[in-house]
């Protein structure tokens, strides 16, 4: 069974901090990588994608990737209260699918 | 920015009733996607298609059938609602490797 873990939360930081989610998966044939961010009541939403080890940058945002560790993270800098939400991992299977496998979501609740 | 329409956005219904959440998309993706999650919960892959009359079930067993007709159309029918299967129902778009891109989802309530 191809798994996609998170820690589910809530992860609680103050407004202006540094924000790590963390995921690691299972199946080391993925090859793409993706955060989604999901409000409550609403449709998941990407905000990164990463297909090779290292970091990538955008805006605030960073997601580093590590597939020897099976491993990837995203770093939300200067956190605002408008990013309190649930952010979801999501791997590729292994095949020529596409489909997703998603982690079950690690909820964000930035404080004022 | 996807373009990924679902409609309707809510449906309240009776037990019996046949339903279909309709879902299109606009970009000439190949790969569609139904998921359904209750609140709070995980998302789970019900339905997959990657391309004209091709559909496969997902992880997650459901009672509900889609079609595939024309590329950009992924209808998801129940054929009798039940409360069970009160839930929001998400659809997806994707070409290639490409990440899926999100609807704004259905809200399903089955009195």
């Amino acid at each position: 069974q191809k798994e996609v873990e998170q820690n589910s939360g809530p992860l609680s930081v103050p407004e202006g901090a540094i924000a790590s989610l963390n995921c690691t998966y299972s199946d080391r044939g993925s090859q793409s990588f993706f955060w989604y961010r999901q409000y409550s009541g609403k449709s998941p939403e990407l905000i990164m994608s990463i297909y090779s080890n290292g970091d990538k940058e955008d805006g605030r945002f960073t997601a580093q990737l590590n597939k020897a560790s099976q491993y990837v993270s995203l770093l939300i800098r200067d956190s605002q209260p408008s990013d309190s939400a649930t952010y979801l991992c999501a791997v590729t299977d292994g095949g020529a699918t596409n489909k997703l496998i998603f982690g079950t979501g690690t909820l964000l609740a930035v404080q004022p | 920015e996807a373009d990924i329409y679902q409609t309707p956005r809510y449906l309240v219904i009776g037990t019996g009733k046949k339903i279909t959440l309709e879902c299109s998309q606009t970009m000439g993706h190949d790969k569609m996607y139904w998921y359904q999650q209750d609140p709070g919960m995980e998302l789970h892959l019900i339905h997959y298609s990657y391309g004209v009359n091709s559909t496969e079930k997902g992880d997650l067993s459901s009672e509900s059938t889609v079609s595939r007709i024309r590329t950009e159309h992924f209808p998801l029918t129940l054929e009798s609602a039940r409360p069970s299967h009160t839930s929001q129902y998400l659809c997806a778009s994707s070409e290639a490797a490409q990440p899926q891109h999100f609807g704004d989802g259905t809200r399903l309530s089955i009195l």
